[in-house]
């Protein structure tokens, strides 16, 4: 079975340092990643996927198939990227399996 | 356009009691999914329908059960409460399956006492 493992619970950073989420998967398969994010008072929302190797908000992700990692990063942190992140797998035509999520702090 | 609405927002619940989760989806998506949030965990798999009429079980089942009479509405069913079933509870839809990203609800935050 797929598991997705996200080792910090929080990551606190200051604004204009660089961020690093860090995510690990184990599947036997050709994995498809996502990263979704949800801010204060907000639902969940797609972030960004894999397949479409696509930057948003500043936000980049690289599938590394050694070392199973799909690691989140963003070179300059601002304030409003505080939130709580979540790496999710696609084992193909059934559902997301996501991991436990990392709180992200971006203090001034 | 409302997207995915989830009704209600929160519920107390007695023991053994039962209630009905509602999700309804306005975009003409095909999948839809129960999950689950605990504290500090992630969201663990309920149920999901790839259609209407078809449902299947996810990681988490026992204790519900889920319906898909139309495309819209996807109701989660939880019979005879127990306190393990306090959670956050998200229903989301995806046009054609999870690679094509998922649209949420705002979440149902129930409490079983």
């Amino acid at each position: 079975a797929q598991r997705v493992t996200q080792p910090e619970k929080l990551l606190s950073v200051f604004k204009g340092a660089p961020v690093e989420l860090k995510c690990n998967y184990s599947y036997s398969g050709s994995p498809e990643l996502f990263w979704y994010v949800q801010y204060s008072r907000q639902r969940l929302q797609l972030l960004l996927r894999h397949i479409s190797r696509e930057s948003i908000k500043g936000f980049t992700a690289d599938l590394n198939k050694g070392e199973t990692s799909f690691h989140l990063k963003k070179p300059f942190a601002q304030e409003e990227d505080s939130a709580m992140y979540y790496c999710a797998l696609s084992p193909g035509r059934r559902a997301l399996t996501f991991g436990s999520g990392t709180r992200l702090q971006v203090q001034p | 356009n409302a997207g995915v609405t989830q009704t209600p927002k929160f519920r107390i619940l007695k023991i053994g009691q039962s209630m009905t989760l509602q999700c309804a989806q306005d975009m003409n998506h095909n999948y839809m999914y129960w999950y689950r949030q605990d504290p500090g965990m992630g969201l663990k798999l309920i149920y999901y329908s790839v259609g209407a009429g078809i449902t299947d079980k996810g990681e988490v089942p026992n204790g519900y059960n889920v319906s898909r009479s139309t495309t819209e509405d996807f109701p989660l069913r939880l019979e005879l409460a127990a306190p393990s079933q306090t959670s956050v509870y998200f229903c989301a839809s995806s046009l054609s399956g999870p690679d094509y990203g998922y649209t949420f609800g705002s979440g149902t935050r129930l409490t079983v006492v």
